[in-house]
């Protein structure tokens, strides 16, 4: 079985500064999906980014990009320039490689974005 | 386009009554997804459809749950006699079948509070 940790119940940032979570993740698998959702107090689930593990080049979307180390099993999410309605909770997620499998997902990190 | 639509938005009834979840996910998408989210246990998938069809549904904590998906466009999940500890808020999600590591898009959630 998966299992995806993040040790970072919560984080806080100024704005127009960076920010990284931190997600690890276990597992035997050898190809599989990653991805960050965000889930703002509105309680949306909202993807972030998305990162296939058989590719070595890093996912970015505009601000936020993530640092994929496959060997270290770690998928960490830098966050750039940030902004108020950045202010969420972080959740890191794992995908086995198989058509329309479920998420596992991490405990969570609660970001604050301060003025 | 229409995003993953559940409802009620919110849900308060009283120990032992029947509840009712409704889901009608994105036009096109053949899988479905229902999550639940606790403070206790974080997110955790209850069952998944693909093609209308369940798939595993080993997250489906006993058997007064149980869903069904009668077409493409709507799915149930219901909980008969409802605890206390069913409260949570429960997702919808719904992802294309066709490619693997097909990101998941959530609807809004019920928060589902059990008197």
């Amino acid at each position: 079985a998966q299992t995806v940790t993040q040790s970072q119940p919560e984080m806080s940032v100024q704005e127009a500064e960076t920010v990284t979570l931190s997600c690890t993740y276990d597992t035997s698998e050898n190809n599989y999906y990653l991805f960050w959702y965000k889930q703002p107090p509105s309680r949306q689930m909202i993807l972030v980014i998305r990162q296939e593990a058989y590719k070595q080049q890093n996912a970015t979307e505009n601000r936020f990009s993530v640092n994929f180390q496959k060997a270290a099993k770690s998928f960490s999410l830098k966050i750039s320039d940030s902004q108020l309605g950045d202010t969420a909770m972080y959740f890191c997620a794992f995908m086995k490689q198989a058509t329309a499998s479920k998420l596992t997902f991490g405990t969570g990190t609660r970001l604050q974005v301060t003025l | 386009d229409a995003g993953v639509i559940q409802s009620p938005r919110h849900e308060v009834t009283e120990m032992g009554q029947e509840v009712t979840l409704r889901c009608k996910p994105i036009s096109g998408h053949n899988s479905l997804f229902w999550y639940r989210q606790t403070m206790m246990r974080g997110l955790e998938l209850l069952i998944y459809f693909n093609n209308n069809v369940p798939i595993d549904d080993s997250g489906m904590p006993e058997d007064r749950f149980s869903a069904k998906m009668p077409n493409a466009s709507f799915s149930t999940l219901k909980i008969q006699p409802s605890e206390p500890r069913d409260s949570a808020v429960y997702f919808c999600a719904s992802s294309l079948w066709a490619g693997e590591g097909q990101p998941q898009h959530f609807g809004d959630g019920t928060r589902l509070s059990i008197l």
